[in-house]
């Protein structure tokens, strides 16, 4: 069963950047892609971005100027960093895996982690 | 980018009821291999999103049968036969046709 874990700090100052890690188990990140999704607090569901295990990327385009996700698959992890935030960046954000069948939905998600922008 | 809507943003139902959302796309979601690019989740209370339906009809795997997905091109339906109090959460619409992918905006189904 595959599972996935978001960790990194709950708290960023504004203006800073936030980073975020994800890391997979029970599964290789080969042959997958994986996304970052967020979501506000008592709000709906935003797509960051997704990179494919061999790196290449693709972000949101009101996201893209700030985004920058990576992985290291020899760690089975992949990151967010999300410069510059403001509160408008408070969420909560998951990691999801797609599946590699029909419209490559997210199949798999981690739990969440809550990431407060305040000074 | 593609925007989904979603109607109603709020379905109450009575267990054993039928209960049925509807999502509109900006744009056809038919893909030219004869698909819909359209996947319906839904996120318990507390909990992340889990998917349910794939190419506008198609259940993942564990998905009761009482969920159904139908459509094609820019209007689309999720149809549960007879609700049960597990269904209660918020349920979205997420196209998957380009980028950037985006959801509708959610319809929270409670249990009357």
């Amino acid at each position: 069963q595959v599972q996935l874990q978001e960790s990194g700090p709950g708290l960023v100052k504004p203006s800073e950047t936030l980073s975020l890690t994800c890391t997979v188990s029970g599964g290789s990140m080969n042959g997958y892609y994986w996304s970052w999704i967020r979501q506000p607090p008592g709000k709906g569901l935003e797509w960051i971005g997704f990179i494919h295990f061999t790196g290449s990327t693709n972000y949101n385009p009101s996201l893209k100027s700030r985004v920058s996700i990576s992985v290291d698959t020899s760690k089975n992890q992949f990151s967010l960093n999300l410069a510059s935030v403001t509160a408008a960046d408070t969420a909560v954000y998951y990691c999801a895996r797609h599946s590699n069948s029909g419209t490559n939905p997210l199949d798999y998600w981690g739990q969440g982690t809550l990431v407060t922008v305040s000074s | 980018e593609i925007v989904m809507t979603q109607s109603p943003l709020s379905l109450p139902v009575t267990p054993g009821e039928p209960a049925s959302i509807s999502c509109r796309s900006s744009q056809s979601l038919l893909h030219r291999n004869g698909y819909n690019y359209l996947d319906w989740y839904l996120q318990k209370p507390g909990q992340s999103p889990q998917l349910l339906i794939f190419l506008g009809s198609d259940r993942a795997s564990g998905v009761p049968d009482r969920f159904s997905g139908s459509g094609s091109g820019t209007d689309f339906t999720l149809t549960i036969s007879r609700v049960e109090a597990e269904d209660v959460g918020v349920y979205y619409c997420m196209h998957a046709l380009e980028s950037p992918r985006t959801f509708g905006q959610g319809t929270k189904l409670e249990i009357k």
